[in-house]
C-alpha cells in the first residue's frame, strides 16, 4: 500500500507570496490532518478535514487554510507568507477514529524569505 | 485545553541499555488515547506505541513499552537493549475519544544512541 505523499518536497518563497501544498493520502483513508513543525514550537495542529469537510482547527491565522478533495487528497494554503512561516509542514492521513494512528507524510519544508 | 510535556528535551543511551522517555498530560477527559511518535533523522514519523486510557495494563510492542499512571497523568516510554536505529526524535501525544478531537503532541525529545 502506498503510503502518504506530500508535493512538493522543498519551497523556496519570497514575504508577501503564497504558497500552495498538496497531500495524497493512503487509498482508503477520509481523514487529513496538517500539522507545522518547527524547532521553537514543535509540533502543532492546523486542521483536520474528513470526507471533504473541515472537522477541526488549530490556532493558526486566517492567512492558512486548506480543502480537500472527494478522493480526500488534500491541500494547504498559506497567503501573505511571512518569515515565521518557515517550517516542516507535515500530513497525515488516518482511518476515522482518535484510536487510529496517523500516518505522516515526509512533509514539505518551506522557507520564506 | 489538553497539554503534553516533555520536560527533557534530549536524551543519550549507551547501545543494548535501556532508557525511559518521561512524558505528562493535562486532562479533564476520562476516555482518551495516548501516543508514542518516532521521527527518525530526515524520515518520516510513525508510531511506536499507543495506550487507552481505560485499559489498566501497560501496552508493549516488542522492545517498547509504556508506563502508564492515569492518576499521575504520566505516559513514559521505556526502550530495553537500544539500538542504533532507536535514535530519533520522539513524541509524545495525547487525543481524546471526543467527536472533532485532535492530537496533540509534546515538544519532543532528541534521543542518542552511543554505539
Amino acid at each position: 500500500k502506498a503510503g502518504v505523499t506530500q508535493t512538493p518536497r522543498y519551497l523556496i518563497k519570497t514575504r508577501g507570496q503564497q504558497v500552495t501544498l498538496s497531500c495524497s493520502p493512503i487509498s482508503g483513508h477520509r481523514s487529513v490532518s496538517w500539522y507545522q513543525q518547527t524547532p521553537g514550537q514543535g509540533l502543532q495542529f492546523l486542521f483536520e478535514y474528513f470526507s471533504e469537510t473541515q472537522r477541526n482547527k488549530g490556532n493558526f491565522p486566517g492567512r492558512f487554510s486548506g480543502r480537500q478533495f472527494s478522493n480526500s487528497r488534500s491541500e494547504m494554503n498559506v497567503s501573505t507568507l511571512e518569515l515565521g512561516d518557515s517550517a516542516l509542514y507535515l500530513c497525515a492521513s488516518s482511518l476515522d477514529g482518535a484510536y487510529y494512528e496517523q500516518y505522516f507524510g515526509p512533509g514539505t519544508r518551506l522557507t520564506v524569505t | 485545553a489538553q497539554t503534553v510535556t516533555q520536560s527533557q528535551p534530549e536524551m543519550s543511551v549507551q547501545e543494548a541499555e535501556t532508557v525511559t522517555l518521561s512524558c505528562t498530560y493535562d486532562t479533564s477527559e476520562s476516555d482518551y488515547y495516548l501516543f508514542w511518535y518516532k521521527q527518525p533523522p530526515s524520515r518520516q514519523m510513525i508510531l511506536v506505541i499507543r495506550q487507552e486510557a481505560y485499559k489498566q495494563q501497560n501496552a508493549t510492542e516488542n522492545r517498547f513499552s509504556v508506563n502508564f499512571q492515569k492518576a499521575a497523568k504520566s505516559f513514559s516510554l521505556k526502550i530495553s537493549d537500544s539500538q542504533l536505529g532507536d535514535a530519533a526524535m520522539y513524541f509524545c501525544a495525547y487525543r481524546s475519544n471526543g467527536a472533532n478531537s485532535k492530537l496533540t503532541f509534546g515538544k519532543g525529545i532528541t534521543l542518542s544512541v552511543r554505539p
